[in-house]
C-alpha cells in the first residue's frame, strides 16, 4: 500500500521556539493531506486540510497564525508549532490522500510526538 | 452536519470470542465509511471501506462491517478474535463539505482480549 512518512518521529523542545513536521508521501501524488492531533487515549482531532497549491482550510478552534500549514508540493505538507508552550505537547499525526474523491482512503504517517518543555 | 459515534469507549472479549465494535452515524446523504486500527504507539491501517458498492465489506484480519442505511450503522465484526487484535478502533465518516471531502473520526474504542 501506499506509505506516508513523518519527521521527525520525536521532538523535545523549549517553550517559545517553533517546530517544522513533515508529512511525505512516498509513492503516490497527495492533493489533500489531513492534520490532526490526538490526545492521550483520545480519539484524532483534525486540525486543518490542506490541498496542494492552495492555503489551509482550518477546523474551528485551530489558531492559523500558530500552526502553519504548508504543502508546497504534492507530496510534502509541513506543520510549523509556532512559539511552542506545554499545552501544544501533544502526537500530531498527518495522512494523505490520492484523488479529491470521498471514498480515497487516507494513508496516516506513523505520527510525530511533540514535547514542550 | 455530519457526525459519527462510537457507543463503547472498552469492549472486553476473551480470545476466540466474536467480536463487536458499534458505531452509528448522521449524515443527510450516503457517506463513505471507514474503519481504521491503531496499536499503541503506532500509526493508523485501514481495517476496511464502503463504497457502495456492497452493503457488507470484507477487511483485512478477518474483520468486516455491514452498512445498514435504515439503522444508519457500520457496525464492525470478527467471528474469533486473536490477542494480536487488541488495539484502538477508529470509526470514520467522510462526505463532502464545501467541495472537499472531510472525513470525521469517531471517539474510538479499545478492544481488550482476554486469553
Amino acid at each position: 500500500g501506499a506509505v506516508v512518512s513523518q519527521h521527525p518521529s520525536r521532538v523535545i523542545c523549549k517553550s517559545g521556539t517553533s517546530v517544522k513536521i513533515e508529512c511525505r508521501s512516498l509513492d503516490f501524488q497527495a492533493t489533500t493531506m489531513f492534520w490532526y492531533r490526538q490526545f492521550p487515549k483520545k480519539s484524532l482531532m483534525l486540525m486543518a486540510t490542506s490541498n496542494e497549491g492552495s492555503k489551509a482550510t482550518y477546523e474551528q478552534g485551530v489558531e492559523k497564525d500558530k500552526f502553519l500549514i504548508n504543502h508546497a508540493s504534492l507530496t510534502l505538507s509541513t506543520l510549523t508549532v509556532t512559539s511552542a508552550h506545554p499545552e501544544d505537547s501533544s502526537f500530531y499525526i498527518c495522512s494523505a490522500r490520492e484523488l479529491a474523491d470521498s471514498y480515497n482512503e487516507q494513508f496516516f504517517g506513523p505520527g510525530t510526538r511533540l514535547t514542550v518543555l | 452536519a455530519q457526525s459519527v459515534t462510537q457507543l463503547d469507549s472498552h469492549v472486553s472479549v476473551s480470545e476466540g470470542t466474536p467480536v463487536l465494535l458499534r458505531c452509528n452515524y448522521s449524515s443527510s446523504y450516503s457517506p463513505s465509511l471507514f474503519w481504521y486500527v491503531q496499536h499503541p504507539n503506532k500509526g493508523l491501517q485501514l481495517l476496511l471501506k464502503y463504497t457502495s458498492a456492497a452493503t457488507l465489506v470484507k477487511g483485512i484480519n478477518g474483520f468486516e462491517a455491514e452498512f445498514k442505511k435504515s439503522e444508519t450503522s457500520f457496525h464492525l465484526t470478527k467471528p474469533s478474535a486473536h490477542m494480536s487484535d487488541a488495539a484502538e478502533y477508529f470509526c470514520v465518516v467522510s462526505l463532502e463539505s464545501g467541495g472537499s471531502y472531510i472525513p470525521t473520526f469517531g471517539r474510538g474504542t479499545s478492544l481488550i482480549v482476554h486469553p
